[in-house]
């Protein structure tokens, strides 16, 4: 089973900050991963697929980059409604979830 | 509008069963696999199973197969998730979830229901 290990677990940065990400995964997926946002109490919303495509109405400060076993998921410019916790998902090799990544306002 | 709503869940003790249904519309639903989707109480995602659009594919994570049974009825627009033997690790959020591109695999997930709770506890 392939394992997917984000860090850092948690962060805090300030409103306009550059926040990235970081997913690896334990062998290659190629480009098969994506990212979601889910917000205090909410569902889990689909932000970019394999590796790098925005969903559809997601803002353009989000991006994600990578193939292979190492990924990013960037916010440009952190906004106050980006606090959230973000996960990974590769759907290369069976479909695994990273521990998430809880983001902050500072 | 796309829309997913779970059905189904409740307290039950260990070693019992449980049916939850996901209940599709504003899409066309034999055009799609679909996934169910677990959050035991504050932690992360974990991925369950997945159907493709006619049930040839199925796929399980390790934690249940063998004890939980994926399916859908494409006439009516229902997808199920059969789960037996459970046990209190099994407690969590169970949210139904369409995939974003495939009918033929199940690979991520572009619409989510609001999810059903499961609590596993004698």
């Amino acid at each position: 089973d392939i394992q997917m290990t984000q860090s850092p677990s948690s962060l805090s940065a300030s409103v306009g900050d550059r926040v990235t990400i970081t997913c690896r995964a334990s062998q290659g997926i190629r480009n098969y991963l994506a990212w979601y946002q889910q917000t205090p109490g909410k569902v889990p919303k689909l932000l970019i697929y394999a590796a790098s495509t925005l969903q559809s109405g997601v803002p353009s400060r989000f991006s994600g980059s990578g193939s292979g076993t190492d990924f990013t998921l960037t916010i440009s410019s952190l906004q106050p409604e980006d606090v959230a916790t973000y996960f990974c998902q590769n759907y290369n090799s069976g479909l695994s979830f990273g521990g998430g990544t809880k983001v902050e306002i500072k | 509008e796309v829309q997913l709503v779970e059905s189904g869940g409740g307290l039950v003790q260990p070693g019992r069963s449980l049916r939850l249904s996901c209940a599709a519309s504003g899409f066309t639903f034999d055009d799609y696999a679909m996934h169910w989707v677990r959050q035991a109480p504050g932690k992360g995602l974990e991925w369950v199973s997945g159907i493709n659009w006619n049930s040839a594919n199925i796929g399980y994570a390790d934690s249940v197969k063998g004890r939980f049974t994926i399916s859908r009825d494409n006439d009516k627009n229902f997808l199920y998730l059969q789960m037996n033997s459970l046990r209190a690790e099994d407690t969590a959020l169970y949210y139904c979830a369409k995939d974003g591109t495939s009918p033929n695999n199940y690979y991520y997930m572009d619409v989510w229901g609001k999810g059903t709770t499961v609590t596993v506890s004698s």
